[in-house]
C-alpha cells in the first residue's frame, strides 16, 4: 500500500459527460501528479500541483482540469468525454516539489471507460 | 525534447532464467533515473534510483546499472520468478523551469513462464 488513495476505482460513463477523479496523497506529501495510461501505452504526464499551486503542466487537454485543495487532496475533472479518454488515470505524490530526492508513490488508479 | 526509450518492448522468459532490460535516454539536465515495476492494472512501484555518480545498485534480485556518459541504463533480473511478470518502466528526471518533471519510458512487458 503506497498510502495514495484514489477514488473511484472504476467509472463507466457516456460520451459528452463529465467526471471527477479524486486523489488523496500520502500523509505529509505536498506534491500531486496526475498521469494518464491508455491501453498498452506508457504513462503520460498530465499535471503537477505543489501545495495547492500548479507547478507543471504536461499533455493535458483543455477539456481536462485539476486542482489541489488546502487539505492537499486533488481532483482531476474530465469534461466532454470522448471514447479516446478511456484509460487508467493515476495519481502520484511525492514529499517535495521535485523528485530529485524522492520517489513518486502511485495510487492504484481510476479506470475510466467511456461508452 | 526529453525522451526515454526502452527495449525490448516485450520479453518472454522461463522461470529461473535471467534477463536484462535496456533504457536509453536523452534527458537534460539529468537528475536521477528510477526503475519502476508495474503489475497489470496497478500503480507503478519504485525498484531502484540511480544518481549521476552511481554505476550500479542492487535491490534483491534486481540490479540496475547506469552509464551517464552514454546515457544508458539497464535492469538485470536474476533467477526470475513468476511474480516478476510485469511492466518495467524507466523514468528519468530532469529539472525543468524550477520543477522536476519525470520522463517515462513506455516500459518493457516481461512475462515469466513456468
Amino acid at each position: 500500500d503506497s498510502g495514495v488513495t484514489q477514488t473511484p476505482k472504476h467509472l463507466i460513463t457516456a460520451t459528452g459527460q463529465r467526471v471527477t477523479l479524486r486523489c488523496s496523497p500520502r500523509s505529509g506529501d505536498l506534491s500531486v501528479y496526475w498521469y494518464q495510461q491508455s491501453l498498452d501505452q506508457g504513462l503520460q504526464f498530465l499535471i503537477q500541483y505543489y501545495n495547492g499551486e500548479e507547478r507543471a503542466k504536461g499533455n493535458i487537454l483543455e477539456r481536462f482540469s485539476a486542482q489541489q485543495f488546502p487539505d492537499l487532496h486533488s481532483e482531476l475533472n474530465l469534461s466532454s468525454l470522448e471514447l479516446g479518454d478511456s484509460a487508467l488515470y493515476f495519481c502520484a505524490s511525492s514529499p517535495r516539489g521535485g523528485i530529485n530526492t524522492g520517489e513518486l508513490f502511485f495510487g492504484e488508479g481510476s479506470r475510466l471507460t467511456v461508452l | 525534447k526529453n525522451q526515454v526509450e526502452q527495449s525490448p518492448q516485450s520479453l518472454i522468459i522461463l522461470e529461473g532464467k535471467n534477463c536484462t532490460l535496456q533504457c536509453n535516454y536523452t534527458v537534460s539536465p539529468f537528475s536521477n533515473l528510477r526503475w519502476y515495476k508495474q503489475d497489470t492494472g496497478r500503480g507503478p512501484v519504485s525498484l531502484t534510483i540511480m544518481t549521476f555518480s552511481e554505476n550500479t545498485k542492487s535491490n534483491g534480485r534486481y540490479t540496475a546499472t547506469l552509464d551517464a556518459d552514454t546515457k544508458q541504463s539497464s535492469l538485470h533480473i536474476t533467477a526470475s520468478q513468476l511474480s516478476d511478470s510485469a511492466s518495467y518502466i524507466c523514468v528519468v528526471s530532469a529539472r525543468s523551469g524550477g520543477s522536476y518533471i519525470p520522463t517515462f519510458g513506455r516500459g518493457t512487458s516481461l512475462i515469466v513462464h513456468p
